[in-house]
């Protein structure tokens, strides 16, 4: 156990539904990331906040792709009309500062039918 | 954009056997580590190097870095079952003021009995 929880573990929608995915981090670290990850493929930055503010958002994610992080603590990645090609699993990751090492939950496996 | 190539993409072994995981870009990161990643699990960090040419040993796992910082290598001497798993690089962006981290392609290594 890493301290960086997700929810849910898995989640099955159908192609055109919305889901939102949640990621706790360990409270001390300012940075958190999500990344997705497909089949035996290393994960692909999608975006990361220091604190509140969104930083940096990857230029391969679409419009339908939204995160957040309100108080600089929990984060929210949304889908809008999922397509099949979003199945994927969906990783967070904080970073411990002094040494720049990343801490990853276990993920939210997300099944687009 | 920086791009980082794994290889071998997948390594089927002996237990016992020797084996070297490349990590290779045409750009320069200021730092590179080393996951590991269990099936539906997050990856978990196992070193990072930053210094061109710094070598780190873990147990039986050897980890160098390049030194023009380009490239990295993992090196398990007498490989066991436990070692099975996907092998990941990060590098740390060199872009000045953010924390963007980009992974490599990944290594599939499977270590049979």
């Amino acid at each position: 156990d890493t301290g960086v929880s997700q929810d849910p573990r898995h989640k099955i929608t159908k192609r055109g539904q919305n889901v939102t995915f949640r990621c706790d981090p360990i409270s001390e670290h300012n940075r958190l990331y999500w990344y997705r990850q497909t089949l035996g493929q290393g994960p692909e930055f999608l975006t990361y906040f220091q604190n509140e503010a969104q930083l940096e958002k990857s230029r391969l994610l679409s419009d339908r792709f939204s995160a957040e992080r309100p108080k600089g603590s929990f984060s929210t990645l949304e889908i809008q009309r999922t397509e099949q090609g979003d199945s994927a699993m969906y990783l967070c990751a904080t970073l411990e500062n002094s040494y720049n090492e990343q801490f990853f939950g276990p993920g939210t496996r997300l099944t687009v039918l | 954009t920086q791009l980082l190539e794994q290889s071998p993409q997948f390594l089927s072994i002996q237990e016992g056997e020797n084996l070297t995981v490349y990590c290779n870009s045409s750009s320069v990161f200021s730092s590179l580590q080393w996951y590991r990643q269990e099936p539906g699990e997050g990856p978990v960090l196992l070193v990072t190097v930053v210094t061109g040419g710094e070598v780190k040993k873990l147990k039986r796992l050897t980890f160098q870095f390049g030194d023009a910082r380009k490239d990295s290598s993992l090196h398990i001497t007498a490989a066991q079952p436990g070692d099975t798993g996907l092998y990941l690089c990060a590098g740390k962006s060199t872009t000045s003021g953010t924390y963007k981290y980009i992974f490599g392609t990944g290594t599939r290594l499977k270590v049979l009995a």
